[in-house]
């Protein structure tokens, strides 16, 4: 069984501040992709980053950073100076590198606000 | 390019009617998606295509169809609508790049659908 995990419902931080929202997941698969979305209060999903389970070189874009450890099945996401246009509800994602393996299992989300 | 976009952007139903979804891309992506957003639940997947004239079952079909005449459109049908269809529906397509079936899924901005 497939299962995304994003304990925290709702974060709320003041402009400029650092905040990291978790993600853990679970699969038996040994290769699989994650994901992270953002869902910004005008409703679309925006694809933030992909990563393969066997690259496990952190990243960063900007103020954004991922840090992705598969000895504990995390894959978290770091925003650095947040600013109120980084509130969102984001979502991280699941899915195995299978052929036929379609389905993006999703965390449950977590609110971000960013407070002025 | 427009990506993907989904109409109507919002509909009210009375229990027992019907409707269709449909979403279109213009990126020649081969496979498509219908997901449904509900609170605290992150997306389900409902049914998906790899490609035209092929559908298959995802994490949540029941009360929908599905069907993919073009490449480029799939649509999201209720026969009759109940009101634990009320969700934001979300479509999204992706391709297939190589055989390590790498593909990311790129949303619409969904439609709010409320059944009464």
């Amino acid at each position: 069984a497939q299962k995304v995990t994003q304990a925290q419902t709702e974060i709320s931080v003041v402009e400029k501040e650092d905040v990291t929202l978790d993600c853990v997941y679970e699969t038996r698969d040994t290769t699989y992709y994650l994901f992270w979305y953002k869902q910004p209060p005008s409703g679309e999903l925006v694809f933030l980053i992909r990563r393969n389970s066997f690259d496990e070189q952190n990243e960063i874009s900007g103020r954004y950073s991922w840090n992705f450890q598969k000895s504990t099945s995390s894959f978290n996401f770091t925003i650095t100076a947040s600013q109120v246009v980084d509130s969102a509800v984001y979502f991280c994602a699941l899915r195995p590198i299978i052929q036929g393996a379609q389905k993006l299992v999703f965390g449950q989300g977590t609110r971000l606000t960013i407070n002025p | 390019n427009a990506g993907v976009t989904q109409t109507p952007k919002f509909r009210v139903l009375k229990t027992g009617q019907s409707m269709t979804l449909l979403c279109a891309q213009d990126m020649n992506h081969e496979y498509m998606y219908w997901y449904r957003q509900d609170p605290g639940m992150g997306l389900r997947l409902i049914h998906y295509s790899v490609g035209e004239g092929t559908t298959a079952k995802g994490e949540v079909p029941d009360g929908y169809n599905v069907s993919r005449l073009k490449k480029q459109n799939f649509l999201l049908g209720l026969e009759s609508a109940a009101p634990s269809q009320t969700s934001v529906y979300f479509c999204a397509s992706s391709e297939i790049l190589g055989q390590t079936y790498q593909e990311t899924q790129y949303f619409g901005p969904g439609t709010r659908l409320l059944v009464l």
